[in-house]
């Protein structure tokens, strides 16, 4: 079946830092690749998206590649700051019967000291 | 515009009350979702909607009764829940079953006493 694995967490960096969360992922085919933020209290928002090998998703500062030759989807951001604290789930989309459906990672908990 | 909108945002119930939650999108979208999440675990699925219509049931308890009246409203309605229902109700849309993208609202926080 699929799933995703994300690297554990909680992660605590200080503010200008790079930050990496690691994303692999088992699927069949092609799915579709997700970074949903969650920031404390509130729902999921998506972050970035990408559907195909070699697409680069990015918003916000925040880059992810889908690198299907090591299944992977690594969420990177250069220089966080406080606002970034939050919870990361990496996701997949794939079908299943006519609909695709999520499957999420376990998330990382993502604190930016001052 | 990618909003979907919940009420309300938080709810305290006892195990004998009725109530329901309310999710709304303007997207157009014809696929609308109900996850439940615990506190630090990922949204878990619960129903699906499509076109108006139930697609998948996650084997969800009867105590949980989706409803869709039309193509921008969801509702959940809740009757006789178990203290370890309590959760965030997470609602979501995507343009159809076959679209990836899915949209999340803010969640309802409920606590059932």
């Amino acid at each position: 079946g699929n799933s995703v694995t994300q690297m554990e967490g909680p992660v605590t960096l200080s503010e200008e830092a790079f930050l990496t969360i690691n994303c692999t992922y088992t699927a069949t085919g092609y799915p579709s690749l997700f970074w949903y933020v969650q920031y404390p209290g509130e729902g999921l928002q998506l972050l970035l998206k990408a559907t195909k090998a070699d697409d680069k998703g990015s918003n916000k500062g925040f880059e992810a590649t889908y690198r299907k030759e090591t299944t992977s989807f690594h969420l990177e951001k250069g220089s966080v700051q406080v606002s970034d604290s939050a919870v990361y789930f990496c996701a997949l989309s794939r079908g299943r019967g006519s609909a695709r459906q999520l499957t999420f990672g376990s998330g990382t908990q993502l604190t930016v000291l001052p | 515009d990618t909003e979907v909108t919940q009420t309300p945002k938080h709810l305290v119930m006892g195990m004998t009350n009725k109530k329901s939650l309310k999710c709304e999108q303007h997207m157009g979208h014809r696929a609308m979702y109900w996850y439940k999440q615990k506190a630090k675990k990922p949204p878990e699925l619960m129903f699906v909607y499509s076109y108006e219509k139930l697609s998948i049931n996650e084997s969800v308890p009867s105590r949980f009764s989706p409803e869709c009246p039309n193509s921008s409203l969801l509702n959940l309605h809740l009757h006789a829940l178990q203290p370890e229902d309590s959760a965030l109700y997470l609602c979501a849309s995507s343009q159809d079953l076959s679209g990836d993208t899915q949209y999340f609202g803010p969640g309802t926080r409920l606590t059932v006493l």
